[in-house]
């Protein structure tokens, strides 16, 4: 079945420091892909989507781009803020006969220092 | 805009009781809402999809007469947690589905004690 393997955490940064945080899944199909941000006492927010292989979602200076090749969605941050402490999730959607259904991957709790 | 509020958002009760959980989208109409389960440091689990006017679907494994989903109006749906047992603490969201993007709700932290 369809899944997602995001890498563990917690990631704790200092300030301006650059982000990766790496996703990979298994889909049939051609997925569309998603990263989600929780910050804490909230709900989940989308931060950024492709739809198809090669395509680059950004947001808020948050890059992801979508590598059929790797089956990868790995999200990356040039200068990270304190305001960008939060849970991070990668999700896919495979479309079909799941129709709008995600699968999340575990998430990763990402700190930033001052 | 594309709200969706969940209510309460937390609660605690005896086992053996039932607890309701509204989820609301608040400035648009959902044909199609979301009910996930999310353990301590692991993702969130699809539990079942609601669709109003008609019976929900639920994901393999998730007790379809023990998690009651109502999805009675274009703007809410609730779960029911019926006759709740200790395993059944967790932190619930709902989302709600429009124009090919979920919206998330702040989630419902049940304690069955």
């Amino acid at each position: 079945g369809d899944s997602v393997t995001q890498m563990e955490g917690p990631v704790t940064l200092s300030e301006e420091a650059f982000l990766t945080i790496n996703c990979t899944y298994t889909a049939t199909g051609y997925p569309s892909l998603f990263w989600y941000v929780q910050y804490p006492g909230e709900g989940l927010q989308l931060l950024l989507k492709a739809t198809k292989a090669d395509d680059k979602g950004s947001n808020k200076g948050f890059e992801a781009t979508y590598r059929k090749e790797t089956t990868s969605f790995h999200l990356e941050k040039g200068s990270v803020q304190v305001s960008d402490s939060a849970v991070y999730f990668c999700a896919l959607n495979a479309g079909g006969t799941s129709y709008g259904k995600l699968t999340f991957g575990q998430g990763t709790i990402l700190t930033v220092h001052p | 805009g594309a709200v969706v509020s969940q209510h309460p958002s937390r609660v605690i009760c005896k086992s053996g009781t039932s607890v309701k959980i509204e989820c609301r989208s608040l400035d648009f109409q959902a044909t199609t809402m979301f009910w996930y389960r999310q353990f301590p440091k692991q993702s969130l689990m699809l539990m079942a999809t609601s669709n109003e006017g008609s019976k929900a679907t639920y994901e393999q494994g998730v007790e379809k007469d023990k998690f009651l989903i109502n999805h009675a109006s274009l703007t809410l749906s609730t779960l029911t947690v019926t006759s709740a047992h200790p395993e059944d603490s967790s932190f619930y969201i709902c989302s709600a589905y429009l124009g090919n993007e979920q919206f998330f709700g702040p989630g419902t932290r049940l304690t069955v004690l």
